[in-house]
């Protein structure tokens, strides 16, 4: 069965710096991945998807994600946090709906 | 994408007692799908609803305690039965998307706290 580890329930970053936020996926044919982030109270919003295409995707929110077949992994990126990225991060992984869903990432941006 | 409501947004309730979940979609869908998310956890699928055929259920729900209805091709309800606390949850319904890219679209999800 396919499924997705997401490296660190909580990950904390000083406004402006780098956010790095880890996703590896279990599957033996690439599957379908995506980013997703839920802000307080709301609903899930897709950030970005890899589909097969290129391998380096740009999403919404200057996010972007790399798949990287060799080391089975997706990880979210951005060159410079705001405060209004503070939110919950879900990778997930589809062969076929319905997704699978990592058990998320914590985001807190320091000022 | 789809455009995704649900009523309502958040309740309380006692316990032994059921609430059903709306779902509604401003476009036509083939699956739509419910997810559970506990407190601090991600998200979990209870089960698949297709229109016109019964619910699929994932293992460790079932039927008799998460009635699910799909009408129609925009509208779908999930019944939370004989509630207990455990059951305090967000409920979220989502849909696929029509593109065949595999993604899904979230609705603003139901609140639902079982005292």
């Amino acid at each position: 069965a396919q499924s997705v580890t997401q490296l660190g329930s909580h990950v904390s970053v000083s406004e402006g710096a780098l956010v790095l936020l880890r996703c590896n996926y279990s599957s033996s044919v690439p599957p379908y991945l995506f980013w997703y982030v839920q802000y307080p109270n709301q609903g899930l919003q897709l950030l970005l998807k890899y589909t097969s295409a290129a391998t380096l995707v740009k999403g919404i929110n200057g996010f972007e994600a790399e798949f990287k077949k060799s080391e089975t992994s997706f990880h979210l990126t951005k060159p410079s946090a705001h405060m209004s990225d503070a939110a919950e991060y879900f990778c997930a992984v589809s062969k076929g709906t319905p997704l699978v869903f990592g058990k998320g990432t914590r985001l807190s941006v320091i000022a | 994408s789809a455009v995704i409501s649900q009523k309502p947004s958040r309740d309380i309730c006692q316990r032994g007692t059921s609430l059903t979940i709306q779902c509604q979609v401003d476009s036509q869908v083939t699956m739509m799908f419910w997810y559970r998310q506990q407190p601090g956890q991600s998200l979990t699928l209870i089960a698949t609803a297709n229109q016109g055929s019964e619910a699929t259920y994932e293992s460790g729900f079932v039927i008799d305690k998460f009635p699910i209805s799909r009408p129609n091709l925009t509208f779908s309800t999930l019944t939370v039965s004989n509630m207990s606390p455990e059951d305090s949850s967000i409920y979220l319904c989502s849909v696929d998307s029509t593109s065949g890219s595999y993604e899904q679209y979230f609705g603003p999800g139901t609140r639902l706290t079982v005292t």
